[in-house]
């Protein structure tokens, strides 16, 4: 079985802080790994996605993310927020083989100035 | 300009009413997906379907139906039997692969007169 925990459903940061948002996953075989971001009233977006590859894996907007199979997590991080980083932002897994996703609920981001 | 196209943007529905939600993609994308996003609950599963005329229910399907009847398209019918049908609902698709991603469409939010 495979599903996804994020740690905080809401976070805040000061402009320019660090970013971090937590992923952990439990999957009975290996998985591919995807963080999407929210603007509201909006679709999602791929920011980047971990497909054993690498384990550091550098998406858009300055995002990362480390896969780290011992800790079963997969953790969002961004040195410096800014402004427009404000937004929803969901943990998926998906399995080897298997053509569905499990989606995170969810952890909201806001920036202050 | 490839993508995945919602209609309509807003949807009210009546009392016993059933409404169809639109789902067409022109990415050539073997998969799509029906999900349904609640404040709180991240992205849950409706339907999903690999290939045409073919479909599999997800983790929330009472109260809906689909049909696969042609490769772009993806309609979702949100029937009387669903009670609580208020929610925003995401289209979805991807090429089926492994390590291929999932597309999203901009959404519908359905709400209920």
């Amino acid at each position: 079985a495979q599903s996804v925990t994020q740690l905080g459903s809401h976070v805040s940061v000061s402009e320019g802080a660090l970013v971090l948002l937590r992923c952990n996953y439990s999957s009975s075989v290996p998985p591919y790994l995807f963080w999407y971001v929210q603007y509201p009233n909006q679709g999602l977006q791929l920011l980047l996605k971990y497909t054993s590859a690498a384990t550091l894996v550098k998406g858009i907007n300055g995002f990362e993310a480390e896969f780290k199979k011992s800790e079963t997590s997969f953790h969002l991080t961004k040195p410096s927020a800014h402004m427009s980083d404000a937004a929803e932002y969901f943990c998926a897994v998906r399995a080897y083989n298997f053509n569905k996703f499990y989606f995170g609920s969810g952890t909201k981001l806001n920036v202050k100035p | 300009d490839g993508g995945i196209t919602q209609s309509p943007k807003y949807l009210f529905r009546k009392e016993g009413q059933n409404v169809t939600l639109s789902c067409e993609q022109n990415l050539n994308h073997d998969a799509m997906y029906w999900y349904r996003q609640d404040p709180g609950q991240g992205l849950r599963l409706i339907y999903y379907s690999q290939i045409v005329n073919d479909f599999q229910k997800g983790d929330i399907a009472e109260g809906y139906s689909v049909s696969r009847e042609k490769k772009e398209s993806f309609p979702l019918t949100v029937t009387s039997a669903q009670k609580n049908p208020t929610a925003f609902y995401l289209c979805a698709s991807s090429t089926g692969q492994n390590q291929e991603t999932q597309y999203f469409g901009p959404g519908t939010r359905l709400l209920v007169l």
